[in-house]
C-alpha cells in the first residue's frame, strides 16, 4: 500500500475552516484516498473517500489534486467537537489473492479547533 | 442501526493468564478486521477474516495471539500467556468489502476493548 505524508499537527480557530493536508505521492491508479478521525478514548470515525473526483458529505469535503499526488480534507466550519487525530489512508480498490484491502495508519494530524 | 460492539470494554489481567476479547460487527458486514493501538501510538493491523476465505493472520505479533469468526458473526482475539507488552486498545471493524469485490465501503470500528495486564 501506498504510504501517507501529514503534518503531526495543526491549529484552527472555532467557526472557520480547517484544512488538512495529505501526500500520498506513489498512489496508484486503483487506490482510493481515506481520510478517518479519531477523537481521544474511541475508535476511529469514518469520515469521506474519493477516487478521483472531489467528494463532498455532511461532515466534510474531499479534493484530490489531478495527479492525485497529494489531496486535502476540508472541515467547513470546524467546532470544538472537531478536535482529533485525523488518518489519511491510500486502500486498494480491488482486492486479489494476498491483499485484504487493509487500512494501513499512519501517525496523521492532531487537529487542535481553538475558541 | 447498531454499530461494532465490542466486550469487554475494559480488560485488567495478570501477566501470564489467558484473555478473550469479543466483537460483534455490524449485521450484513461479511468483512472484519482486528486492530490493536498502544498508548500514543497509531494503529496496527493484527487479522482480517471474509466470509468462509482462510483469514490474513499478517499481522499477528505473535503465536500468543489467535482469533476465530464463525461464518459472518462474532469474532473472539485470544491472547494466551499475557505479557506487559500486549497492553493496548484492541479495535474491531466491519465492512461490506470483500475478496474481488470493489472495495470502496469503509471500515467502521468500535469503540474497543482496553487491556490492561499487569
Amino acid at each position: 500500500d501506498a504510504k501517507t505524508t501529514q503534518p503531526p499537527s495543526m491549529d484552527c480557530a472555532e467557526g472557520r475552516a480547517a484544512n488538512l493536508p495529505c501526500n500520498h505521492s506513489t498512489i496508484s491508479g486503483n487506490e482510493y484516498v481515506y481520510w478517518y478521525r479519531q477523537i481521544h478514548s474511541q475508535g476511529p470515525q469514518y469520515i469521506i473517500h474519493g477516487l478521483k473526483n472531489n467528494e463532498t458529505n455532511e461532515m466534510a469535503s474531499l479534493i484530490i489534486t489531478e495527479d492525485r499526488k497529494s489531496s486535502t480534507l476540508i472541515l467547513p466550519h470546524a467546532t470544538l467537537r472537531d478536535t482529533a487525530v485525523y488518518y489519511c489512508i491510500v486502500r486498494v480498490a480491488k482486492t486479489w489473492s494476498g491483499n485484504t484491502g487493509k487500512l494501513i495508519f499512519g501517525q496523521g494530524t492532531t487537529l487542535q479547533v481553538k475558541p | 442501526g447498531a454499530g461494532v460492539s465490542q466486550s469487554p470494554s475494559n480488560k485488567v489481567t495478570e501477566k501470564g493468564k489467558d484473555v478473550e476479547l469479543r466483537c460483534d460487527p455490524i449485521s450484513g458486514h461479511t468483512a472484519l478486521y482486528w486492530y490493536r493501538q498502544r498508548l500514543g501510538q497509531g494503529l496496527e493491523f493484527l487479522i482480517y477474516f471474509q466470509g468462509n476465505s482462510a483469514p490474513d493472520k499478517s499481522g499477528l505479533p505473535s503465536d500468543r495471539f489467535s482469533a476465530e469468526r464463525t461464518g459472518e458473526s462474532v469474532s473472539t482475539l485470544t491472547i494466551q500467556r499475557t505479557q506487559q507488552e500486549d497492553s493496548a486498545v484492541y479495535l474491531c471493524a466491519s465492512s461490506l468489502g470483500g475478496r474481488n469485490r470493489g472495495l470502496s465501503s469503509p471500515l467502521h470500528f468500535g469503540n474497543g476493548t482496553r487491556l490492561t495486564v499487569t
